[in-house]
C-alpha cells in the first residue's frame, strides 16, 4: 500500500525540549518537504530536500533541523529554539518537478 | 504581498449547488497550479493540477487558469455534503517551492 506515512498522529513537547516527528514514504520519490500549518495561515515551507544527504531551508525554518539519510526518510526535529511550536505539522513528496502529495499529519501541542 | 491570496471567508451552499472559489497569485513566472482538498485534521489530497492557462475538468470538479490576470479558480458541480472540507489553492515556478493559499472552508447543507 504505497502512501507517506506520519507519525505520532499527537505530540506533546515539554518546555525546552527537542521532540521528531517522523515522515516515512514509499512511493519512491526524491523530493520531500516539511509544512506548518497554522490556523487560517495557510501552508508554510520550513525545509525541503530533493536528493538523499542534501536539504534546504523553506520559508520558516529557523528552530527546526532535518536530515536525509535515506530516501524514504526525512525526519523534522524541532527544537527548543522554536518558541512557538504548537501546530499541524504535514510532510510531503514528490517526483522531480511532479505533483505534491501529503501524509495524514502530525499535531504538536506544548504542555 | 503573498504571492497567492485566497479569501479564507467560509463558504455555505445547499446540496446541489455550484461552488466557486478563487485565488490570484502575483508572481509571473509561476506555471503549475494546483487545487487540494483538506478534511479536518488531516493531510491535503491533490483534486486537481495543471500547468496552463483554461479549462480542465475532472468529473464534477473544473479547474480554470487565466494567466494574463493571475487567477486560478476552482468549481464543484451538484455539490454534495461529502464536500464540506478546506479547499487549498497553490502554485509555483516547480513544485519545491509552491505558495499555497490560506485556504476556502466549504460547508455544503443537506
Amino acid at each position: 500500500d504505497g502512501g507517506i506515512t506520519q507519525s505520532p498522529k499527537y505530540l506533546f513537547r515539554k518546555e525546552g525540549q527537542n521532540v521528531t516527528l517522523s515522515c516515512e514514504q514509499n512511493l519512491n520519490h526524491d523530493a520531500m518537504y516539511w509544512y506548518r500549518q497554522d490556523p487560517g495561515q495557510g501552508l508554510r515551507l520550513i525545509y525541503y530536500s530533493q536528493i538523499v544527504n542534501d536539504f534546504q531551508k523553506g520559508d520558516i525554518a529557523e528552530g527546526y533541523s532535518v536530515s536525509r539519510e535515506k530516501k524514504e526518510s526525512f525526519p523534522l526535529t524541532v527544537t527548543s529554539a522554536q518558541k512557538n511550536p504548537t501546530a499541524f505539522y504535514l510532510c510531503a513528496s514528490s517526483a522531480l518537478g511532479e505533483k505534491l502529495f501529503f501524509g495524514s499529519g502530525t499535531q504538536l501541542s506544548v504542555l | 504581498q503573498k504571492e497567492v491570496e485566497q479569501d479564507p471567508g467560509p463558504l455555505s451552499v445547499p446540496e446541489g449547488a455550484i461552488v466557486s472559489l478563487n485565488c490570484t497569485y502575483s508572481n509571473s513566472a509561476f506555471q503549475y497550479f494546483m487545487w487540494y482538498r483538506q478534511y479536518s485534521r488531516k493531510g491535503p489530497e491533490l483534486l486537481m493540477y495543471t500547468y496552463s492557462s483554461g479549462n480542465k475538468e475532472d468529473g464534477r470538479f473544473t479547474a480554470q487558469v487565466d494567466k494574463s490576470s493571475k487567477y486560478i479558480s476552482l468549481f464543484i458541480r451538484d455539490s454534495q455534503p461529502s464536500d464540506s472540507a478546506t479547499y487549498l489553492c497553490a502554485s509555483g515556478e516547480g513544485n519545491n517551492r509552491l505558495a499555497f493559499g490560506k485556504g476556502n472552508q466549504v460547508v455544503v447543507i443537506p
